[in-house]
């Protein structure tokens, strides 16, 4: 069964970076797309971007100059580091896995506030 | 970006009712859209794709339909575990985007 496990800090400080992974069980990340997706106080849902099974990236423009996403295939995990937050970046981040449409595996989501 | 627009934000029905949730794209996605349920305190999970192919595993009271710029998802037969907020997302073009939302409780 496929399996996605989030983790990182979940208090982070203003300007500084905000760094998750996602821990994948029951498949590799050499196949599919793998993304982050959050989900801010009030519902809204914003797709971050993803990293496809070759390692190529793709971002939320609206992101493109904070994010960065990557992979170790060694230890079946990718990576989220978004630099310069504030607190318009407290959300429940979720990773989950793509076909590069809709996402069929989520994690259970780690809720991150940004603050002093 | 494409705008997604869901209606109702939120709904209100009793067991065995049929429900019916919106969205609007603000432009042509050719039937690239998705539906997902999330569960207060779980996370997503996906329900339709492709506007009206069933997810493997999810109740066929769940359906959805659509094209263009307007998609619907059914509920048929109201049960207390749809108790969900309900949510679209569109993959016709980056960057992806999702709608606001569908509380949907039981009276």
């Amino acid at each position: 069964e496929v399996q996605l496990q989030e983790s990182g800090p979940g208090l982070v400080k203003p300007s500084q970076s905000l760094s998750l992974t996602c821990s994948v069980t029951g498949y590799s990340i050499t196949s599919n797309y793998w993304g982050w997706i959050r989900k801010f106080p009030g519902n809204k849902m914003e797709w971050m971007g993803y990293i496809s099974y070759s390692g190529s990236t793709s971002y939320n423009p609206s992101l493109k100059s904070r994010i960065s996403i990557t992979r170790d295939t060694s230890k079946n995990q990718f990576f989220l580091q978004l630099n310069s937050v504030t607190t318009e970046d407290t959300a429940t981040y979720y990773c989950a896995r793509s076909s590069s449409t809709d996402f069929d595996y989520w994690g259970q989501g780690v809720m991150v506030t940004v603050s002093s | 970006d494409i705008r997604m627009t869901q209606s109702p934000a939120s709904l209100s029905a009793s067991l065995g009712e049929t429900v019916n949730i919106e969205c609007l794209a603000s432009e042509d996605i050719y039937s690239d859209l998705a539906w997902y349920q999330q569960k207060p305190g779980k996370s997503p999970q996906l329900l339709i794709y492709n506007a009206n192919s069933l997810q493997n595993g999810v109740p066929s009271r769940f359906s959805g339909s659509g094209s263009g710029t307007q998609y619907s998802l059914k509920i048929n037969s109201l049960q207390s575990e749809d108790v969900a907020t309900y949510f679209c997302q569109q993959y016709n073009n980056y960057p992806l985007t999702f709608g606001s939302g569908t509380k949907l409780e039981i009276k």
